[in-house]
């Protein structure tokens, strides 16, 4: 139990181009999920926090014109980087917490490697 | 906000002897603590966690310790083997916000 997926696995996509992320619970429902960046050799940091029905909430330094996200069912959440350029090539990974079960707990999406050209 | 340290950043241990990771806090408010395994190019992996009212939790070759008092915790890996080898994170929960350690990884060599 506790699945979480991603798709794309991975992502190419020229500069200025926009590319959608989606994150879902397969044998759950989610009132929450969680957006993570991580680039090479660093830890994850957080993004911005995505609840179903309402806007998500954005880290500090975070632009929410750039990441935009969608949760709009309890099994779906997506992300889209709009007018990606180079520097926003890294590894995406969403969380997601159990509506029914250990409220801390956080199962992860296997990730999406983004490359920007 | 959460911030968390973790150290050592790099680890090299026989095959067979222990490990040791630790880490601090500073959000008295954190009340939950899991450590993440990452190997290169895959999710995170939960492998255990203690949540505040626990002092210490051990699961077969893992254990790991909570002193809230100092706000620091750490994990422990005894009896390690080749495919303990990976990228570990600790991680503090503040209101269910995960903030993550920078990470230590561990070579177990044969």
């Amino acid at each position: 139990g506790a699945v979480v997926s991603q798709h794309p696995s991975w992502v190419i996509c020229k500069s200025g181009t926009s590319v959608k992320i989606e994150c879902r619970s397969l044998d759950f429902q989610a009132t929450t999920m969680f957006w993570y960046r991580q680039f090479p050799k660093q830890s994850l940091m957080l993004m911005a926090t995505s609840n179903e029905g309402s806007k998500a909430t954005y880290e500090q330094g975070v632009e929410k014109d750039k990441f935009l996200i969608n949760h709009a069912s309890l099994t779906l959440s997506t992300l889209t980087v709009t007018s990606a350029h180079p520097e926003d090539s890294s590894f995406y990974i969403c969380s997601a917490r159990d509506l029914q079960g250990i409220a801390d707990t956080q199962y992860f999406g296997p990730g999406t490697r983004l490359t920007v050209l | 906000g959460e911030n968390v340290e973790q150290h050592p950043s790099t680890l090299s241990v026989q095959e067979g002897d222990s490990a040791v990771i630790k880490c601090t806090y500073s959000d008295s408010a954190s009340n939950y603590f899991p450590w993440y395994k990452q190997e290169l190019g895959k999710r995170p992996q939960l492998i255990i966690d203690i949540r505040s009212n626990v002092g210490e939790k051990k699961d077969q070759r893992i254990a790991v310790t909570l002193n809230k008092t100092a706000k620091h915790f750490s994990l422990h890996i005894t009896e390690t083997q080749p495919e303990d080898s990976a990228v570990y994170f600790c991680a503090a929960s503040t209101n269910y916000k995960l903030s993550f350690g920078a990470g230590t990884t561990v070579t177990v060599r044969a």
